[in-house]
């Protein structure tokens, strides 16, 4: 299957600070990009939803001016975590998809987020 | 929007014998329905997908049945072995540009030799 790849894989950051998230795929042309929340033993929780070159979707409840997504190029979109705190502290994920909906979506290895 | 639900939340089964997870949606327009495993600390792998012109699936011993008309799909895997415990996540979604899926919660499953 495709690459998909998440950096960094492990964060820690203090209460106030940003933090950026990266999400490339490294074989295809991603026009789409899914960001998940995934709790300790939890499911994967949708956040938005990026097309390249345009604006990201976000599900309710999910702040936009607090995960700010740029989907710049085919290959990589950024998810930045602003003025975390550490009720933020998650397991990030993205995933993409080269094709329209009803395509397979590959995931990223994932960032473990903690904020101190 | 599609909400997703799934059952059961565990099931622990002895090594040969099968299992089955079952799901179902709410949005008569998604039309596709992956199933995807995560183990500890990996990202979720998908497993096997089935489209809604498609009533059922096989691959091995996965295999995965869709009925659109009650809006659930399930996943069968039989003889199971050790290493197919994972946790196991459907999700259903692929209708228009966007095609957001939408994952259940979940199923841990344990096979014990």
């Amino acid at each position: 299957g495709a690459v998909v790849s998440q950096h960094p894989s492990r964060v820690i950051c203090k209460s106030g600070t940003s933090v950026k998230i990266e999400c490339r795929s490294l074989d295809f042309q991603a026009t789409t990009m899914f960001w998940y929340r995934q709790f300790p033993k939890q499911s994967l929780m949708l956040m938005a939803t990026s097309n390249e070159g345009s604006k990201a979707t976000y599900e309710q409840g999910v702040e936009k001016d607090k995960f700010l997504i740029n989907h710049a190029s085919l290959t990589l979109s950024t998810l930045t975590v602003t003025s975390a705190h550490p009720e933020d502290s998650s397991f990030y994920i993205c995933s993409a998809r080269a094709g329209a909906g009803g395509t397979e979506a590959f995931f990223g290895q994932g960032t473990r987020l903690t904020v101190v | 929007g599609e909400n997703v639900e799934q059952h059961p939340s565990t099931l622990s089964v002895q090594e040969g014998d099968s299992a089955v997870i079952k799901c179902t949606y709410s949005d008569s327009a998604s039309n596709y329905f992956p199933w995807y495993k995560q183990e500890l600390g990996k990202r979720p792998q998908l497993i096997i997908d089935i489209r809604s012109n498609v009533g059922e699936k096989k691959d091995q011993r996965i295999a995965v049945t869709l009925n659109k008309t009650a809006k659930h799909f399930s996943l069968h895997i039989t003889e199971t072995q050790p290493e197919d415990s994972a946790v196991y996540f459907c999700a259903a979604g692929g209708k228009g540009s966007q095609g957001n899926l939408i994952f259940g919660k979940g199923t841990k499953l344990s096979v014990k030799p």
